[in-house]
């Protein structure tokens, strides 16, 4: 069955960097589009970036846009994204979310918990 | 940009109600538009996708339909398993963007 487990998540003092990782199992990953879609505590759902299935094309929300970058591992069945100049604003519960090729989204993580704070 | 607006932002009904979220789109979306549910504590979960078709495994009480800007989502007889908040979600094509709407809780009378 498909699998999506994040990691890398923490507390970060504003202004630090993290990344974070998903590991993706259950299905063929270099087929799938991916995204990663974040949920600050008790708001809604905000979708932040999107890779195609190569890498090579990369989409970032203004939100995130110059801060965030998202990359994938193909050989390693991973996504990733790299997070700069963290805000507080940033906290949130991130999920790894595969795309179905027609730009809705499928199958998610559970999550892994950014705080970002002083 | 495409803004996504959802209503009502929570509603509350009885076991057995029917239950109509709407989702207006600024521009056409044609149907690229999806719906998902998020239980407290969970992952949300895909329902509908472009805009009416019943994902795998979802119970048939739930449905979608419209097209171009103006979008529905029902619940058709409301069971106390479907206590969640609902987004609606389009695609943009154009700008590569997808964008959720600002979610209906809905609770139980």
């Amino acid at each position: 069955q498909v699998q999506l487990v994040e990691s890398g998540g923490g507390l970060v003092k504003p202004g630090g960097s993290l990344r974070l990782s998903c590991a993706a199992s259950g299905f063929t990953f270099s087929d799938y589009y991916m995204t990663w879609v974040r949920q600050a505590p008790g708001k809604g759902l905000e979708w932040l970036s999107y890779i195609s299935t190569s890498g090579s094309t990369k989409y970032h929300a203004d939100s995130v846009k110059g801060r965030f970058t998202v990359s994938r591992d193909n050989a390693k069945n991973s996504l990733y994204l790299h997070m700069n100049s963290l805000r507080v604003e940033d906290t949130a519960l991130y999920y790894c979310v595969r795309d179905s090729g027609s730009y809705f989204l499928d199958y998610w993580g559970q999550g892994t918990l950014v705080t970002v704070s002083s | 940009d495409i803004q996504m607006t959802q209503s009502p932002s929570s509603v509350s009904a009885s076991v057995g109600d029917r239950v109509t979220i709407t989702c207006q789109a600024s521009q056409d979306i044609n149907n690229y538009l999806n719906w998902y549910q998020q239980k407290p504590g969970k992952a949300p979960k895909l329902l509908i996708y472009d805009a009416s078709n019943l994902e795998t495994g979802v119970p048939l009480r739930f449905s979608g339909s419209g097209s171009g800007t103006d979008f529905t989502f029902t619940i058709s007889s409301l069971q106390p398993e479907d206590i969640a908040t609902y987004y609606c979600q389009q695609y943009d094509p154009l700008s590569y963007m997808y964008t959720f709407g600002q979610g209906t809780k809905l609770e139980i009378k």
